[in-house]
């Protein structure tokens, strides 16, 4: 299996931009996780999704982000407007959910983002 | 509410030294554990795991035992060699329930 795969691996956008980033899960997984990770707050959660259902998007920042999951194999997270303080790696995860259990969390190599 | 507390970083050692990277957690429920390491510009990797008292995880020379007790799931390497070098993250995903992190405790070798 190839993994989770993200794209871009780079992003540089300017202030004001929209920006989407895309997500692969692995193949039969059907739970897929947003984080984004900054020297300042570490690893946060964004949104995840059961059988492409948003469960909790609590850790979304504000209205300027969304995130879909049209379909199992594929999932968007969208900053609209984008702004500096945006800048950061962006990763998704997948793991199976099978009777209520999570297994562990497979994660894609990230986008970094850079707002200027 | 359910967390997991890292001991806080930097850890830095010479290579051959002895690793201790503490962690514990609060849950309800009987949560299984994991450690993941994060190499420089990559994602987060699985290195082990265990799912429930008493487990030893153990890969690449890395070991952990869950411990209810003391509610502990301290990673140890006999032996740190500088390809050792990462940040590492304990999680925990209580009753089935999504992962949560620690902060993650920056581990530099020394040759």
């Amino acid at each position: 299996d190839a993994g989770v795969i993200q794209s871009p691996r780079h992003e540089v956008t300017e202030m004001g931009q929209e920006v989407t980033l895309r997500c692969k899960p692995i193949s039969g997984h059907n739970s897929l996780f947003w984080y984004r990770q900054t020297m300042m707050r570490g690893l946060e959660l964004l949104i995840y999704f059961n059988n492409n259902v948003p469960i909790d998007d609590s850790g979304m920042p504000e209205d300027r982000f969304s995130a879909k999951m049209p379909n199992a194999s594929f999932s968007t997270l969208k900053i609209q407007p984008s702004e500096p303080r945006d800048s950061a790696v962006y990763f998704c995860a997948s793991s199976s959910r099978q009777g209520g259990t999570y297994t562990e969390a497979f994660f894609g190599q990230g986008t970094r983002l850079t707002v200027v | 509410g359910d967390s997991v507390t890292q001991m806080e970083g930097p850890v830095t050692l010479s290579e051959e030294a002895f690793l201790t990277i503490n962690c514990t957690y609060t849950a309800t429920g009987y949560p299984s554990l994991f450690w993941y390491v994060q190499y420089p510009g990559e994602g987060l990797q699985l290195l082990l795991k265990a799912t429930k008292a008493d487990d030893k995880g153990s890969n690449k020379g890395f070991e952990a035992t869950y411990r209810k007790e003391t509610t502990s799931f301290h990673l140890e390497k006999g032996s740190v060699q500088v390809s050792d070098s990462a940040v590492y993250f304990c999680a925990l995903n209580p009753s089935g329930s999504r992962l949560t992190f620690g902060e993650g405790t920056q581990l530099t070798v020394n040759p």
